[in-house]
C-alpha cells in the first residue's frame, strides 16, 4: 500500500537556520515524489518534484530510494517560509496515477 | 492561477442545511480530486473521479457526494450539515494518465452555524 509520512506536525526554527522537513514513503514501485506548500490557508502549490532536481526558494529535496525518503532542505530559513508543507506520492495502479499526500508539517520561522 | 476554479469561495449556512460545492478542473484534466482540510489540521482525501467515474474513495462521510459531469466539472454535495463540518474544501486535477502533478483550487470555505 502507497503510504506518505511525515513525523513532524510542528518545525520551528530561527531565521537564518537550516530546515529539514522529514518525509517517508512506502510504495512497491518507482514513485514520483512531490513536496506542495501551502501558505496562510492559500491554495497549495507545488514547491518541487524529485524528477526536475531542480532547487525552489532555496529547497531541496533528494530522493533516497534505500531509505525510502524525501526530506526537504533549506540552508537558511526566512521567515516567509513559514507555511504548511505537504509530502505527496504519486503512484500507478491499475486505475492510473493516484495521489498520496502525507500529514503535513507546519514550519515557524522565528524572528 | 492553477487553473482550477471553484465556487463559492466562501458559503456560511446553518446546521442541518445542504450545500453544493462546485469545481472545474483545467482544460484537458480528466481527474478530479476533493479534499477536506479543518482547521489546523492537514488534508483528508475525501474522493476521486476519472472522465465522470468515481476512482476512488476515502474518508467521506455518507452524508457527503459527488458526481463529475461530462464536460468534467465536478461537485460535492454536503447535506444533513453539522458543526463540525466546517472546513476548506479543496478541489484539484490532474491528467491522470502518466506522471504529472496535482494542481489545486482556491478551495472553497465552509462555515455551518
Amino acid at each position: 500500500a502507497q503510504r506518505v509520512t511525515q513525523p513532524e506536525k510542528l518545525l520551528s526554527v530561527f531565521k537564518g537556520a537550516p530546515v529539514e522537513l522529514k518525509c517517508n514513503y512506502s510504495y512497491s514501485g518507482s514513485p514520483e515524489l512531490f513536496w506542495y506548500v501551502q501558505y496562510s490557508r492559500q491554495r497549495l502549490q507545488l514547491l518541487l518534484r524529485h524528477i526536475s532536481r531542480e532547487s525552489i526558494k532555496g529547497f531541496t529535496a533528494d530522493l533516497n530510494k534505500g531509505e525510502t525518503s524525501f526530506h526537504l532542505k533549506k540552508p537558511f530559513a526566512q521567515e516567509e517560509d513559514s507555511a504548511m508543507y505537504y509530502c505527496a506520492l504519486s503512484g500507478q495502479d491499475n486505475y492510473g496515477q493516484n495521489f498520496v499526500f502525507g500529514p503535513g508539517t507546519r514550519l515557524s520561522v522565528l524572528p | 492561477d492553477s487553473g482550477v476554479t471553484q465556487t463559492p469561495k466562501h458559503l456560511i449556512t446553518a446546521t442541518g442545511q445542504r450545500v453544493t460545492l462546485r469545481c472545474s478542473p483545467r482544460s484537458g484534466d480528466l481527474s478530479v480530486y476533493w479534499y477536506q482540510q479543518s482547521l489546523d489540521q492537514g488534508l483528508q482525501f475525501l474522493i476521486q473521479y476519472y472522465n465522470g467515474e468515481e476512482r476512488a474513495k476515502g474518508n467521506i462521510l455518507e452524508r457527503f457526494s459527488a458526481q463529475q459531469f461530462p464536460d468534467l466539472h465536478s461537485e460535492l454535495n454536503l447535506s444533513s450539515l453539522e458543526l463540525g463540518d466546517s472546513a476548506l474544501y479543496f478541489c484539484a486535477s490532474s491528467v491522470f494518465r502518466g506522471s504529472g502533478e496535482l494542481f489545486f483550487g482556491e478551495g472553497s470555505r465552509l462555515t455551518v452555524l
